[in-house]
């Protein structure tokens, strides 16, 4: 799978927005974009992923850059409990059924 | 409740020792994946299976080895523990089909080697 650089740590108020960044300047066409959070103490848990369109769901959103080489998570309003670590992963949808492969993510700490 | 289920949640044990590590995927998945979580380490992946065949290997080592039964468990042994051994283990599972192929993850065993 290609590579994917994010920022290692990120800070936010509680109730405000945030918008987490992730580079991935390799990607395929065939390549969806995947993020994942983990809580402390817990496994990491699905939050969304996307090809080309822009994304929507209960948890989060995910804009897609039209190059398709940078994405961004959105959170609307952050609570404290979405202090976790936030991973950007790309799969490759040729290889389905192929392992995640997790980097070192974007560590989210929030400011009550 | 992820669906996917761990056992044992702890498990304290001394070095040279063998566990099992036990996992029960989500209802109708059939891939099941296994990393390890050291303190200082991200999530590693060890080794994956599809309906009862080995798909994928990581950075498994000689000493861990694994399997999926018919029913689709997977369970994962760990032999002659060393102190660095001491982690959490996560088990995963996934339709494996879909080309999306979202994955769900168990809450973990956290194994700890004295």
């Amino acid at each position: 799978d290609a590579k994917t650089t994010q920022p290692n740590s990120m800070e936010s108020n509680e109730e405000e927005p945030v918008h987490l960044p992730c580079n991935h300047s390799t990607i395929s066409g065939t390549d969806y974009i995947h993020w994942y959070r983990q809580l402390p103490s817990q496994g990491p848990e699905y939050v969304i992923h996307g090809l080309t369109s822009n994304v929507n769901n209960r948890m989060a959103s995910l804009a897609i850059a039209e190059d398709r080489k940078s994405s961004t998570l959105i959170l609307h309003r952050a609570t404290l409990r979405d202090a976790a670590v936030y991973y950007c992963i790309l799969r490759d949808a040729n290889n389905a059924g192929n392992m995640l492969t997790f980097g070192g993510g974007t560590r989210l700490m929030v400011k009550p | 409740d992820s669906g996917v289920t761990q056992t044992p949640k702890h498990l304290i044990t001394a070095t040279g020792q063998r566990v099992t590590l036990r996992c029960s995927p989500r209802s109708g998945d059939l891939s099941v994946y296994w990393y390890q979580q050291s303190l200082d380490q991200g999530l590693q992946f060890l080794i994956q299976y599809y309906n009862g065949e080995e798909r994928a290997k990581g950075n498994i080592l000689e000493r861990f080895s694994a399997q999926q039964f018919p029913d689709l468990h997977s369970e994962l042994n760990l032999s002659s523990l060393e102190l660095g051994d001491s982690a959490l283990y996560f088990c995963a599972s996934s339709d494996g089909r879909s080309g999306a192929n979202v994955l769900t993850f168990g809450a973990g065993s956290r194994l700890t080697v004295l």
